[in-house]
């Protein structure tokens, strides 16, 4: 079974700086996406950035970007220019490419708090 | 209305009643999901209705009842729950065999006294 693991509970950054939140994950097979959700107090959990595991390029969306090292089954997660907007909790989070329905499986996510 | 909308958004129940949770998609979506988001856990896949498939967590207990009468609807049936099961129960939807991610509702906010 696949396993995604987020090793730091919590992080903070000054605003205006640059975060990096890490994530790793097991899995045996080839083909899959990783995903990053953000979750704010709204509760709602929203799409950050999503990678192919079958593309070699780095995913970037604005100022969030993420370095994917297949080999070394690594995913972090960087926020540039970091705002005040972007408190919330952090989850990564896997999904095998192949079958129906395919789940997500989560890490137990970063909380990321940005001081002003 | 557009996305994943989840009712009732906060629900306090006791341990001998029953209830329901909600879940509607407006997306196309062809998949619906019921996650377990409980303090200092990662999220907890449920119950997966798609298509072609109906797809269980063995741990869940047999208190909640999933129901998925249509492409669209998304129902969790809740009865004699226990204490420890107060927790955010999120709905999510997906199109299958497609590289996006979910859509998630906003979640309800059950609490068991």
């Amino acid at each position: 079974a696949q396993t995604v693991t987020q090793s730091q509970p919590e992080m903070s950054v000054q605003e205006a700086e640059t975060v990096t939140l890490s994530c790793t994950y097991d899995t045996s097979e080839s083909d899959y996406y990783l995903f990053w959700y953000k979750q704010p107090p709204s509760r709602q959990m929203i799409l950050v950035i999503r990678q192919e595991a079958y593309k070699q390029q780095n995913a970037t969306e604005n100022r969030f970007s993420v370095n994917f090292q297949k080999a070394a089954k690594s995913f972090s997660l960087k926020i540039s220019d970091s705002q005040l907007g972007d408190a919330a909790m952090y989850f990564c989070a896997y999904r095998s490419a192949n079958g129906g329905a395919q789940k997500l499986v989560f890490g137990q996510g970063t909380r990321l708090t940005i001081n002003p | 209305e557009t996305g994943v909308t989840q009712t009732p958004r906060h629900l306090v129940m006791g341990m001998t009643n029953k209830k329901s949770l909600k879940c509607e998609q407006h997306l196309g979506h062809n998949a619906m999901y019921w996650y377990k988001q409980s303090a200092k856990k990662p999220l907890e896949l449920m119950f997966v209705y798609s298509l072609e498939e109906r797809v269980e967590n063995n741990s869940v207990p047999s208190r909640f009842s999933p129901e998925c009468p249509n492409s669209s609807h998304l129902f969790l049936h809740l009865h004699t729950l226990q204490p420890e099961d107060s927790a955010l129960y999120l709905c999510a939807s997906s199109q299958v065999r497609k590289r996006e991610g979910y859509t998630f509702g906003s979640g309800t906010r059950l609490t068991v006294v």
